[in-house]
């Protein structure tokens, strides 16, 4: 069965270092989303790709977040620089185009010292 | 904005009890609502979807309702086992022009043998 891969798994970075995360979407599928889930909190949605386009980033902190999708298959998101606060699982989710149904990958946690 | 509510926070039941976890949203104006089931530092498995149309879905053991009208949704877990251990998201879709999902913190759920 396909599934969303994610790297690295885990993470930890020193606050004001620079990280990044990888995300590669179920074969096939448009819709590409990046989440953040801080510990005890449900995931809250940081960026939404169709294709190569950026659909929402609504709640991503652009001063120190960035996210790109260049070709519309696997996507990055960046964290320059690194603060104590953005310590949580990240998680990385696709659907196909016009569904509802989201798939999500193991996700990677991030701890910054 | 949308808000989603879950209660209880935990469970603890013996093995073999029927459940029932429960979601409320503030916004009725949903397009769909989910559940996830989500393990310990993993990703999340989507469990049941139901469309704003329908009043439940049912999947093996599991029977989720919906009644829009009150922003209510219940989980139904008949017989439960040690393997449903796990923390239980519930999430709307809605957002007027650009839906996305809104999830609750969860509920963990523990099974005793």
């Amino acid at each position: 069965e396909a599934e969303v891969a994610q790297s690295p798994r885990y993470k930890i970075t020193e606050k004001s270092q620079a990280v990044a995360f990888w995300c590669d979407p179920i074969s096939g599928h448009a819709t590409l989303y990046w989440y953040r889930q801080i510990l005890g909190q449900g995931p809250e949605l940081l960026v939404q790709f169709q294709d190569e386009s950026v659909v929402d980033d609504s709640q991503l902190p652009k001063d120190r977040f960035s996210a790109e999708r260049l070709k519309g298959v696997d996507s990055t998101l960046k964290i320059q620089p690194a603060e104590l606060g953005d310590s949580a699982m990240y998680l990385c989710a696709s659907s196909s185009y016009g569904t509802d149904t989201q798939y999500f990958g193991p996700g990677t946690r991030l701890t910054v010292l | 904005k949308q808000e989603v509510t879950q209660i209880p926070a935990a469970l603890s039941v013996p093995e073999g009890e029927n459940l029932v976890l429960n979601c409320s949203f503030t916004d009725s104006a949903i397009y769909n609502l989910q559940w996830f089931r989500q393990d310990p530092g993993k990703g999340l498995t989507s469990l049941l979807l139901i469309q704003s149309s329908q009043r439940e879905q049912t999947s093996g053991r599991l029977n989720a309702s919906l009644d829009k009208s009150s922003g209510r949704s219940t989980l139904y877990i008949a017989a439960s086992q040690p393997g449903d251990s796990a923390t239980y998201l519930c999430a709307v879709y809605s957002g007027g022009s650009n839906y996305k999902l809104t999830f609750g913190k969860g509920t963990l759920l523990t099974v005793n043998p």
